[in-house]
């Protein structure tokens, strides 16, 4: 079955970068886009961008431009996110979602990643 | 500030049938299918409806989607208590390139 396992929480003082890692199985890594969409405390979903693993192309959501970068590893199956300059509005779980089998918009999710950022 | 509009609330007693909407624009939904989303407490969201109306599998026939325009909606009959949830509609934007989101319905089971 599909699976997606990120990376650990993760606690980042304001200005820092967070990398956050998304290791794919169950399916060709290669055959699907990879999202990456955060949610804030008590907040709805924020789309950030996505990667195709095939070709490396990237889409960032205008929010994030310049900050965030989507990178992936194809002899590991792995996706991952790096946003730069860290306030606390930043403070999310951070989730990988592969796209596009079902839904263009996300079919399988990784079980998130929080990422705190405090002084 | 999300791009696709919901209701911040809905209810209904078990066994009841209720109803959630979402409404978005020509760049969205107007010109490709909707998704929904269910986030139970303190876990992942996972996908409920997928192109308009289809239930991935192991999905309830409980469940169902539909839309017209511009505009969605989710419906879900037989109202039990695990159906308390959070539930987000999705469709593919043309003009972002990228998915857009609902600002997420929190449904509450009396």
């Amino acid at each position: 079955q599909v699976q997606l396992v990120q990376s650990g929480a993760e606690v980042k003082k304001p200005g820092a970068s967070v990398k956050v890692s998304c290791k794919a199985s169950g399916y060709t890594f290669t055959g699907y886009n990879i999202h990456w969409v955060r949610q804030a405390p008590g907040q709805g979903l924020e789309w950030m961008g996505w990667i195709n693993p095939n070709t490396d192309a990237t889409k960032y959501a205008q929010k994030f431009q310049g900050r965030v970068t989507m990178t992936g590893d194809t002899s590991i199956s792995t996706a991952y996110m790096e946003l730069r300059g860290l306030t606390s509005d930043d403070t999310a779980v951070y989730y990988c979602v592969r796209g596009g089998a079902l839904a263009a918009t996300g079919d399988d999710w990784g079980q998130g990643t929080l990422v705190t950022v405090s002084s | 500030q999300s791009v696709l509009t919901q209701p911040p609330s809905a209810s209904g007693t078990p066994g009841q049938r209720v109803t959630i909407s979402c409404s978005g624009s020509s760049s969205n939904i107007g010109s490709n299918t909707v998704n929904w989303y269910q986030q139970l407490s303190g876990t992942a969201p996972k996908l409920l409806i997928y192109s308009n109306n289809e239930r991935p599998s192991g999905v309830p026939d409980r469940f169902s989607g539909s839309k017209s325009g511009t505009s969605a909606s989710l419906a879900i009959s037989g109202l039990q208590s695990e159906d308390e949830a959070d539930y987000y509609c999705a469709a593919w934007d043309d003009s972002l390139i990228g998915p857009v989101f609902g600002g997420g319905t929190k449904l509450t089971v009396l």
